[in-house]
């Protein structure tokens, strides 16, 4: 079974400039998710969709940040205009469906904002 | 605000020996607590659950204790090999409402051969 897909694996930008991520979730995984994860913290959720549909965005700084999930697979999270606190790795995992409560990482984006 | 804490310094042990790993929660009701690895540039793997109504969980060398009284959970790694070093997070979790999970900052653990 494919894992977690993640692209790209690094990126390097300026501040105020625009970056996107891409993930593609384990088939059949209802749930996708987005982690922030800075430098010896944990990851911290950004946002939650369930199918095509967001469950939760509530920590999400949507004054900058974006992300969408069509058709209810693919996911794309967006930064316009990055900010040196930015630089992160961002990790997408999914899960089965809600309530099931393990989820699978991808290997993350690490994100450099200079 | 709820708050998790790991061991802030990273753990050496000696290879053969058991690490514990210390999880510690406050203003939390979890109804499930998760530990996860994380290997450098890779994205956290999931390694045991646990139940609020569950004292202990073992998996191969693995060991995982619930104490909701002392609001702690234990991570034993018995036997430790250098392929065990890792950073180990938590992710207590309430049960309720959205699923996403909130992680402590993790423990470091180097097992030295």
């Amino acid at each position: 079974e494919a894992g977690v897909a993640q692209s790209p694996r690094y990126k390097i930008i300026e501040k105020r400039q625009s970056v996107a991520f891409w993930c593609n979730p384990i088939s059949g995984h209802a749930t996708l998710y987005w982690y922030q994860q800075i430098l010896g913290q944990g990851p911290k959720l950004l946002i939650q969709f369930q199918n095509n549909g967001v469950v939760d965005d509530s920590q999400l700084p949507k004054d900058r940040f974006s992300a969408e999930r069509l058709k209810g697979v693919d996911s794309t999270l967006k930064i316009q205009p990055a900010k040196l606190e930015d630089s992160a790795v961002y990790l997408c995992a999914s899960s089965l469906d809600p309530g099931w409560e393990t989820q699978y990482f991808g290997p993350g984006t690490r994100l450099l904002v200079l | 605000s709820q708050k998790i804490e790991q061991n802030s310094e990273a753990l050496n042990i000696q290879e053969g020996k058991t690490a514990t790993l210390t999880c510690n929660y406050t203003n939390y009701s979890p109804a499930y607590l998760q530990w996860y690895r994380q290997d450098p540039g890779r994205g956290p793997v999931f390694l045991l659950l646990i139940r609020e109504n569950e004292k202990e969980k073992r998996k191969e060398r693995l060991k995982v204790t619930f104490d909701t009284t002392l609001k702690q959970s234990l991570f034993h790694i018995t036997a430790s090999q250098p392929a065990d070093s890792a950073t180990y997070l938590c992710a207590p979790h309430s049960g309720g409402g959205a699923d996403g999970l909130t992680f402590g900052k993790g423990t470091h653990l180097i097992i030295q051969p």
